[in-house]
């Protein structure tokens, strides 16, 4: 069982509606959970972090994190075109300091 | 605040050569951690460096290598290059604290002929 998972798709939705990207981890003692979007050529950037259950929001962006489940989640609402990426989640375990883990990320094609 | 830098941004090397790249942290980050990525790996973690002491290592042969300067500066090392070493190499950094925001540099495209 591979620590970070994630379908790798595409997930291929429509302009504006909202894209729903998933991960589930296998180490219960994880504590901080990050994603990342990667355009085609370029680094990772990071777009939203989350360390307790529930929401986070950030503009369009909403994290969901649900330990008891280990699953975490990242919707995109109104996509655009532009949100046309790779989105890796990552993990980290660890307490000072953090090994982080990350997924093979989730291919999303947002079509005009 | 400047982002993080990575230098070069492509290199072209034949197998058996050995290759060095750099990484420059983001002002006041002392953590650093390599990763290689493959079209068919994802992100793999090759170490990180933490104070000039590295503080974990992934899972790769001994030809890969790195170090950590004084003034947090890493650089990393693959000898006797290989085919298979072909990737994009990607630096991150944090202030190594308890929450690991890792922020990238912009990666250096590293092709074995």
């Amino acid at each position: 069982q591979k620590e970070v998972e994630q379908n790798s798709g595409p997930l291929s939705v429509p302009e504006g509606a909202i894209a729903s990207l998933n991960c589930t981890y296998s180490d219960r003692g994880s504590q901080s959970f990050f994603w990342y979007r990667q355009y085609s050529g370029k680094s990772p950037e990071l777009i939203m972090s989350i360390y307790s259950n529930g929401d986070k929001e950030d503009g369009r962006f909403t994290a969901q994190l649900n330990k008891a489940s280990q699953y975490v989640s990242l919707l995109i609402r109104d996509s655009q075109p532009s949100d046309s990426a790779t989105y890796l989640c990552a993990v980290g375990v660890g307490g000072g300091y953090q090994k982080v883990t990350f997924g093979i990320g989730t291919k999303l094609q947002v079509i005009p | 605040k400047a982002g993080v830098t990575q230098t070069p941004r492509y290199l072209i090397k034949t197998r058996g050569q050995q290759v060095t790249l750099s990484c420059s942290p983001i002002s006041g980050h002392r953590s650093v951690s390599w990763y290689q990525q493959t079209p068919g790996q994802g992100l793999q973690f090759l170490f990180e460096y933490f104070s000039e002491t590295q503080r974990n290592k992934g899972n790769f042969p001994g030809r890969f290598s790195g170090r950590q300067f004084s003034n947090s500066r890493s650089e990393m090392n693959v000898s006797t290059l290989e085919l298979g070493d072909s990737a994009l190499y990607l630096c991150a950094t944090t202030t190594g604290g308890a929450h690991n925001e890792q922020f990238f540099g912009p990666g250096t495209r590293l092709t074995v002929l």
